[in-house]
């Protein structure tokens, strides 16, 4: 099992690009998660996923979106990348995202905007 | 206004010592608390939960205690090895969450041999 993989690793955009961060998991977990890390910051959720079919914003969404493509899949799309959007992204799922459930995380994409 | 705080200096220790981490947290209600370890440049890995009715919890060379009157958690690395060289990072549950954790910064631990 690869658990929870994301591409790219890697991306440096300009400002007002759009771009596609992909995540998968192979665990057959229902609830997935979208974070972003900065320096000094603990990790902030973005967007979740608790099924399939759904899709709820956390606590910085705005500049993203999201699309639960079914179940092994959770994309986040910048539509037009800001430089605050530089960040470590990091896809997590659970099994069904209930309370005391460990997260299981990707390795994560590092984004620069320029 | 809600907070989780860890100590935000590296935590620098000498083999064989243990290491004691915090995490305190305001304006929130766990239900679990939760620890992880993040090395350079890789996605957190679990590594414990504790219920708000537990005091301690251990799993190895790891001890955890949640005192939910201090709104307080210590995280123990005991026998510490250069292995355990890592950031940890705390994580709040609340009972009606469906899974949001709210994170911490991390602190990092350096164990010297």
């Amino acid at each position: 099992n690869a658990g929870v993989t994301q591409t790219p690793k890697f991306q440096v955009l300009k400002t007002g690009q759009s771009m596609t961060l992909q995540c998968a998991q192979d665990m057959n977990h229902n609830s997935m998660y979208w974070y972003r890390q900065d320096p000094g910051m603990g990790l902030r959720l973005i967007y979740y996923s608790a099924s399939e079919g759904t899709t709820d914003k956390g606590e910085v969404p705005n500049g993203y979106n999201v699309s639960r493509l079914n179940k092994r899949e959770f994309s986040l799309r910048l539509e037009s990348a800001a430089p605050s959007q530089t960040s470590v992204y990091f896809c997590a799922s659970t099994l069904s995202g209930g309370a005391q459930e460990t997260q299981y995380f990707g390795p994560g994409t590092r984004l620069l905007v320029l | 206004s809600q907070k989780i705080e860890q100590n935000s200096e590296a935590l620098n220790i000498q083999e064989g010592k243990t290491a004691t981490l915090t995490c305190n947290y305001t304006n929130y209600s766990p239900a679990y608390l939760q620890w992880y370890r993040q090395d350079p440049g890789r996605g957190p890995v679990f590594l414990l939960l504790i219920r708000e009715n537990e005091k301690e919890k251990r799993k190895e060379r790891l001890k955890v205690t949640f005192d939910t009157t201090l709104k307080q958690s210590l995280f123990h690395i005991t026998a510490s090895q250069p292995a355990d060289s890592a950031t940890y990072l705390c994580a709040l549950d609340e009972a009606d969450s469906w899974g949001k954790l709210q994170f911490g910064a991390g602190t990092q631990v350096v164990v010297t041999p």
